[in-house]
């Protein structure tokens, strides 16, 4: 069945660029969520990719898609304390009925002052 | 903007109490999910819903069951609450289109004592 993996920490300094890698397995997705979860909420969608894109880019998010290597970063640059959050990836699995999303498992973003 | 609102941000309840939680999405959504969070598993789908008064099973369905009576609102139920479904609820919508992201609530922390 689809899966999707992803780091589960990752620290960096206030100022750096954060990178946040993600791996599936559906080669037939074609839609890729980045969500980010602060502590104590739910899940807020930051950006998405469309299969048929190589990058995407947000402000300061850029979004790239490897299709070839099914891998999905999203990079976060001049990263701040406010960043600091669970950042899941998610991809469309066909395996299940409609409307169905298949999540990481998330990476917990620790931004240092 | 969407908005999904879920009727609790926490609740106590005692072992074999039903338990209800509420949800309800403001966009005519089509779809409805229930998952539910627990540090190192990630989020797992309980249940999903793709119309009124439809239901379909999601991963881990067993001890829990659900309501969709008008297309705006998808209640889950706790049928006998035990300790082992204390865990953060989350629950989402999207709508009918295939890719559409998912919207969350902020989350119900039910804790059963």
């Amino acid at each position: 069945g689809e899966d999707v993996e992803q780091s589960l920490f990752l620290s960096v300094r206030e100022g750096d660029s954060s990178v946040i890698n993600c791996t599936y397995t559906d080669s037939s997705s074609t839609y890729l969520y980045w969500y980010k979860q602060e502590p104590g909420a739910g899940l807020q969608l930051l950006t998405y990719i469309f299969s048929n894109m190589d990058m995407k880019q947000d402000q300061r998010l850029t979004v790239l898609l490897n299709k070839k290597d099914k891998h999905l970063s999203l990079r976060i640059a001049d990263t701040q304390t406010g960043d600091s959050a669970i950042y899941f990836c998610a991809e469309f699995g066909y395996g299940g009925s409609q409307g169905n999303l298949i999540f990481g498992k998330g990476t917990k973003l620790s931004v240092k002052p | 903007d969407v908005k999904v609102t879920q009727s609790s941000r926490y609740l106590v309840k005692r072992t074999g109490e039903k338990v209800f939680l509420e949800c309800v999405q403001d966009m005519d959504h089509e779809n409805m999910f229930w998952y539910r969070q627990d540090p190192g598993l990630g989020l797992r789908l309980i249940y999903f819903s793709y119309d009124v008064k439809m239901k379909e099973k999601g991963d881990i369905p067993e001890g829990y069951s659900v309501s969709r009576e008008k297309k705006e609102r998808f209640s889950l139920i706790l049928e006998s609450a035990s300790t082992n479904q204390t865990s953060m609820y989350l629950c989402a919508s999207s709508a009918e289109q295939p890719n559409q992201p998912q919207h969350f609530g902020d989350g119900t922390r039910l804790s059963i004592l």
